[in-house]
């Protein structure tokens, strides 16, 4: 089945711990895209990737970093300067960037105490 | 500016009530691409539609239908016939210029 994956789907990490979230895509998208979402708001990106070693940073980039050395893989790294990391994180990947309809994986909960 | 207002954040029906959700948008482009997408219990958004502009014909799928109304600039879902399947968390959205600006969602509950 094409989609995308996302693991794990719970994630609890200690403060101060960077930690890594994995999205993968077998859809051979180009872009790849990576949302927070906080109760009671919508969707706000972080980081978006247009093609293989190219990302850019999206509204709220700061204590997040990403890699993009494969097109179907565009992992999230949440550091320890990301001041509020708890929260529902969702990827996302479109044939391009531009307005063709994204597709969302799972998502993964990060709780950070 | 850029932005998307969904002003319910919460509705409640009974199932086989039809139920309209609003969005209303901003932008000062002329061309634009507006979006609806699901968010069920499970998490993951599920794309809806997508309406350009430049096409302000009604689309019906199913029990699901859309207006696009410019001079209003809204773009409002119906769900006719709602079922308890139909509970989930519906948002609206606008692409401009390079990304995919997101309303904050209606959380839709639908009784049996």
């Amino acid at each position: 089945d094409g989609g995308i994956t996302q693991s794990p789907k719970y994630l609890f990490r200690k403060e101060g711990q960077n930690v890594t979230l994995s999205c993968e895509q077998n859809l051979n998208h180009d872009a790849m895209y990576w949302y927070r979402q906080d109760p009671g708001q919508g969707l706000r990106l972080i980081y978006y990737s247009q093609i293989v070693n190219d990302f850019q940073k999206g509204d709220i980039a700061e204590g997040y970093s990403v890699s993009r050395e494969k097109k179907e893989s565009f992992p999230l790294t949440v550091t320890s300067a990301q001041k509020n990391p708890t929260a529902f994180y969702l990827c996302a990947s479109s044939i391009r960037t531009g307005f063709h309809e994204q597709y969302f994986g799972p998502g993964t909960r990060l709780t950070v105490t | 500016a850029q932005k998307v207002t969904q002003a319910q954040t919460e509705i409640s029906v009974v199932e086989k009530e039809d139920v309209t959700l609003d969005c209303v948008y901003e932008t000062r482009d002329t061309t634009y691409y507006l979006f609806w997408y699901k968010q069920p219990p499970s998490g993951e958004l599920v794309f809806l539609i997508r309406r350009n502009s430049f096409d302000e014909q009604n689309e019906i799928s199913g029990r699901y239908s859309w207006n696009f109304q410019k001079s209003t600039s809204s773009f409002n879902f119906t769900i006719t016939a709602s079922q308890v399947v139909d509970s989930a968390v519906y948002f609206c959205a606008l692409f401009n210029t390079d990304k995919l600006i997101f309303g904050t969602g209606t959380r839709l509950q639908v009784f049996p």
